[in-house]
């Protein structure tokens, strides 16, 4: 079964608007990903969090973890019509390397 | 090469018929896994490399699917006697251990089509 579920599956807003998407997952985690998917490539890593962090900026991207309700979020601020993907989280199972991924949010950003 | 290189990028076959997907990873990544994913869907775990311990296989859907990592580098993913349910984008990816990053970097997929 998936270890992560994201929510919304889908978000549709406008260019410049910001657009926030959740993660949750089931098992204690060191770390948490987000992950970012065009449409029929492979995935591009964007930003990792340790469990020790509760908030990390990489440019537009703001992410925060909140372990004790085993969830995140990623925010991207001024959203452009390029950010338009499939956004994924993913976490290692149970304390091993093995990364589980969300189900993920597919993002349209209108121009 | 520079990244993680998938072959074939497409591949159409009969049900029925044997296919071998390959993953050639990044130079120096020790960890190497195998994805499968379902138009529109997430990514389901198959398989996970990491140097020479045994793999984790608990992804893998039947005893048809199957997997090896020759020399620690390439790996090659095996489907027989394949079904259209098996239909999907296989993607490989590989890690770095030393120092481990936690990044995933990803192939870009081999996109099987069963008929």
């Amino acid at each position: 079964s998936q270890q992560g579920e994201e929510d919304p599956q889908a978000l549709s807003i406008q260019e410049g608007e910001n657009a926030t998407m959740n993660c949750s997952y089931k098992t204690s985690i060191n770390n948490l990903q987000w992950y970012r998917q065009n449409s029929g490539r492979g995935l591009v890593h964007l930003i990792l969090i340790r469990s020790n962090e509760r908030e990390k900026h990489s440019g537009r991207l703001r992410v925060t973890l909140d372990t004790s309700k085993k969830s995140s979020s990623l925010l991207i601020t001024a959203s452009r019509a390029a950010d338009t993907a499939s956004y994924f989280c993913a976490t290692p199972f149970s304390g091993t390397y093995k990364y589980i991924f969300g189900t993920g949010t597919r993002l349209k950003v209108l121009a | 090469g520079a990244g993680v290189s998938q072959s074939p990028s497409n591949k159409v076959t009969e049900k029925g018929k044997d296919v071998e997907l390959r993953c050639d990873p990044i130079s120096g990544h020790t960890a190497l896994y195998w994805y499968r994913q379902s138009l529109g869907q997430g990514l389901e775990f198959l398989i996970y490399f990491q140097g020479n311990s045994a793999p984790d296989k608990s992804g893998l859907p039947s005893d048809r699917f199957s997997a090896e990592r020759t020399g620690g580098s390439v790996s090659t993913l095996t489907i027989q006697r394949t079904q259209q349910e098996d239909s999907a984008v296989y993607l490989c990816a590989s890690r770095y251990t030393a120092p481990n990053t936690g990044e995933l970097f990803f192939g870009e997929g081999s996109r099987l089509t069963v008929l």
